[in-house]
């Protein structure tokens, strides 16, 4: 069975850092991994999508990388703002069945 | 992509009880899924919705507890039944057109009392 792990599950940042998330998983034969945000009480946003042959994608302020053979990804934030706060979770799409992350609670101090 | 509502957003309820969350999607996908976040936790697949017949249970889920209705390509309903504590959590409905991503509700919280 798939297991996904991030870390750390909580950081605090001062506003306009730079940032990185982790997200390690346990079996490297997915389909793509999805990195989502959270607001506290809300639903999931998806925020990047990495297909099992791709290495990165960016959106904006945002990088994610994967390492499929190393069972790793990461999240980059850049020049973090207040309104990055939020939960991140990474989640691990096999083809059948999504795992998901515990999450890293990120909170941007202004 | 889909836009998925869900009624209620929020409810407290007693011990005993059962609630019914409802799932919409503002177009026909072909698959729906209901999630459990329990506080501080991840989200755990409860079963898959499918159209037409009963749900697919993931281990530790039952029927008898977590009854699911999906009577349209839009549309599914998940029961949580004779409810205690430990069934407060987050119930999320999320949907796909295939196996590429998932599209997620904004969830029902529920705390039972």
């Amino acid at each position: 069975k798939q297991e996904v792990t991030q870390i750390p599950a909580a950081l605090s940042v001062p506003e306009g850092e730079n940032l990185v998330l982790n997200c390690s998983f346990t079996d490297s034969a997915i389909y793509n991994l999805q990195w989502f945000r959270q607001d506290p009480g809300k639903g999931l946003t998806s925020l990047l999508l990495i297909q099992s042959s791709q290495r990165e994608q960016t959106s904006g302020r945002l990088n994610a990388s994967l390492d499929k053979s190393s069972g790793r990804s990461t999240l980059y934030i850049a020049a973090s703002q207040p309104g990055d706060s939020a939960t991140y979770l990474c989640a691990v799409n096999t083809g059948n069945q999504f795992y998901f992350g515990t999450g890293t609670s990120l909170t941007v101090i202004p | 992509s889909a836009v998925i509502s869900q009624k209620p957003s929020r409810d407290i309820c007693q011990r005993g009880t059962s609630l019914t969350i409802q799932c919409q999607v503002d177009s026909q996908v072909t698959m729906m899924f209901w999630y459990r976040q329990q506080p501080g936790q991840s989200l755990t697949l409860i079963a898959t919705a499918n159209q037409g017949s009963e749900a697919t249970y993931e281990s530790g889920f039952v029927i008898d507890k977590f009854p699911i209705s999906r009577p349209n390509l839009t549309f599914s309903t998940l029961t949580v039944s004779n409810m205690s504590p430990e069934d407060s959590s987050i119930y999320l409905c999320s949907s796909s057109f295939g196996v590429e991503t998932q599209y997620f509700g904004p969830g029902t919280r529920l705390l039972v009392l």
